[in-house]
């Protein structure tokens, strides 16, 4: 059964480090999503992408965030000064489509936890 | 009024039991309802994804009432495979503009005693 795959499952790294955290979707997907998910709390969007661009954003995704599809499989997303508060899971996912029960369906890739010292 | 509402649980039954999950969501144009399960540190997986009709699969039955903005899932026979957070995500709404991204709750945690 086809899955989204994230590296590394775990980074650390030193506060105002640049980090980049890498997915790959399901093949066949069009759409790509970003989530974080800080211990203890409840899974939160950051950032979803569809055709080489941002489809929309969310509060959390500042100027600090950005994403990229570099080649036909990868999806990324850089941190570039990261925070103590950066400090989550951080969950990439994939949809065949955006219509309300036409494949809508969102995947989740086995995260990457980010530990920010 | 938070967007979307769990009780937090947690829910302790034995197997075999029957256990519900409500869930209420803020926003009345929210197109796709869904419950996932996420098991300790590990990412949410799909369980099911809600209709108006309903619907079931082998012994998971999930409901909604889009006039009480108001989802359900009821697990019957409960197994210890069955522990786990039960996430209800729900997507698309006008608000702020959002259209594509999942919203969800805290979840309701599950703990299946032999």
């Amino acid at each position: 059964e086809p899955e989204v795959t994230q590296t590394p499952s775990h980074q650390v790294t030193q506060m105002g480090q640049e980090v980049i955290l890498r997915c790959v979707p399901i093949s066949n997907h069009l759409y790509f999503y970003w989530y974080r998910q800080i211990l203890g709390q409840k899974v939160e969007f950051l950032v979803s992408f569809y055709n080489n661009e941002i489809s929309e954003k969310s509060e959390i995704f500042d100027d600090q965030f950005s994403v990229e599809r570099p080649d036909g499989s990868n999806f990324t997303l850089k941190i570039r000064s990261t925070k103590l508060e950066d400090s989550a899971m951080y969950f990439c996912a994939s949809s065949e489509s955006y219509l309300a029960g036409g494949g809508d369906e969102q995947f989740f890739g086995p995260g990457t936890r980010l530990t920010v010292l | 009024r938070k967007e979307v509402e769990q009780d937090p649980g947690p829910f302790n039954v034995p197997e075999g039991a029957t256990v519900a999950f409500n869930c209420t969501y803020s926003n009345s144009a929210s197109q796709s309802f869904f419950w996932y399960r996420q098991d300790c540190r590990k990412e949410p997986k799909l369980l099911m994804s809600v209709y108006s009709s309903g619907n079931e699969d082998g012994r998971f039955t999930a409901q909604l009432n889009r006039a009480s903005q108001y989802i359900s899932l009821l697990i019957r026979d409960s197994k210890l495979s069955d522990s786990a957070t039960y996430l209800c995500v729900v997507r698309g709404w006008n608000y702020g503009g959002s259209q594509g991204n999942l919203i969800f709750g805290k979840g309701t945690k599950l703990s299946v005693k032999p």
